[in-house]
């Protein structure tokens, strides 16, 4: 079946740290994968767009990564800061539906302590 | 200001009483969606349009009517809502369908009793 997993476990991490988080998916061959951020009780705020033929994107403390090969992909935030709490949402865009469909993890929850 | 508008932010309704969640953008966005969000879940993907008077259905669409009449606007129509409806729900529209990010609306939480 086809899936999109992110760690449903909270990540706590310590100000000035990076944050590692991480999406898998499973009989899926996407064209894209975004990255938003969600604050609670707001819509998702996108971050990031990466295309499968790219391997690495940035934009400033953020980094996201994606590896066609092991189905991952995995986003960065380095000198991680207390307003960086939040919970991730990673999402893929299946290929076919011209592009209509695009699915979402479950996100995970990131806190960020001083 | 760029944003998708929906409303109203809150609705707590009876079973089987029809209702209408709208969702406006003013972007000039081809592409609009609409999502639920629940506990454990996360979003599903209910209906999506790539463009005026064309729309597909997503993951969850049972249950869920659309209709997009004209561009900026792409209302959720719930013809006889039931309590597993209950959800927190969200627009979104792009430029270019899911090679753009996604703006969301500020999500309509409701509740079916």
């Amino acid at each position: 079946s086809q899936k999109i997993e992110q760690n449903s476990e909270a990540l706590n991490i310590q100000e000035g740290k990076t944050a590692t988080l991480t999406c898998n998916y499973t009989n899926y061959s996407p064209a894209y994968l975004q990255w938003y951020r969600q604050d609670p009780g707001r819509g998702p705020v996108f971050l990031l767009l990466i295309r499968e033929n790219e391997k690495e994107k940035r934009k400033e403390r953020l980094k996201v990564t994606f590896d066609t090969t092991l189905k991952q992909s995995l986003f960065h935030i380095t000198a991680s800061q207390p307003a960086d709490s939040a919970t991730y949402l990673c999402a893929l865009a299946p290929r076919g539906n011209q592009g209509g469909k695009l699915i979402f993890g479950q996100g995970t929850e990131l806190s960020v302590k001083p | 200001e760029a944003q998708v508008t929906q409303n109203p932010r809150y609705l707590i309704t009876v079973t089987g009483k029809k209702l209408t969640v709208t969702c406006s953008q003013n972007m000039n966005h081809e592409y609009m969606s609409w999502y639920r969000q629940d506990p454990g879940l996360g979003l599903r993907q209910i209906y999506y349009s790539m463009n005026v008077e064309v729309t597909d259905k997503g993951d969850v669409p049972e249950g869920y009517k659309v209709s997009r009449k004209e561009k900026r606007n792409f209302p959720l129509i719930l013809e006889s809502p039931s309590p597993n409806q209950t959800s927190l729900y969200f627009c979104a529209s792009s430029s270019g369908a899911s090679r753009s990010p996604l703006h969301f609306g500020n999500g309509t939480r409701l509740t079916v009793t």
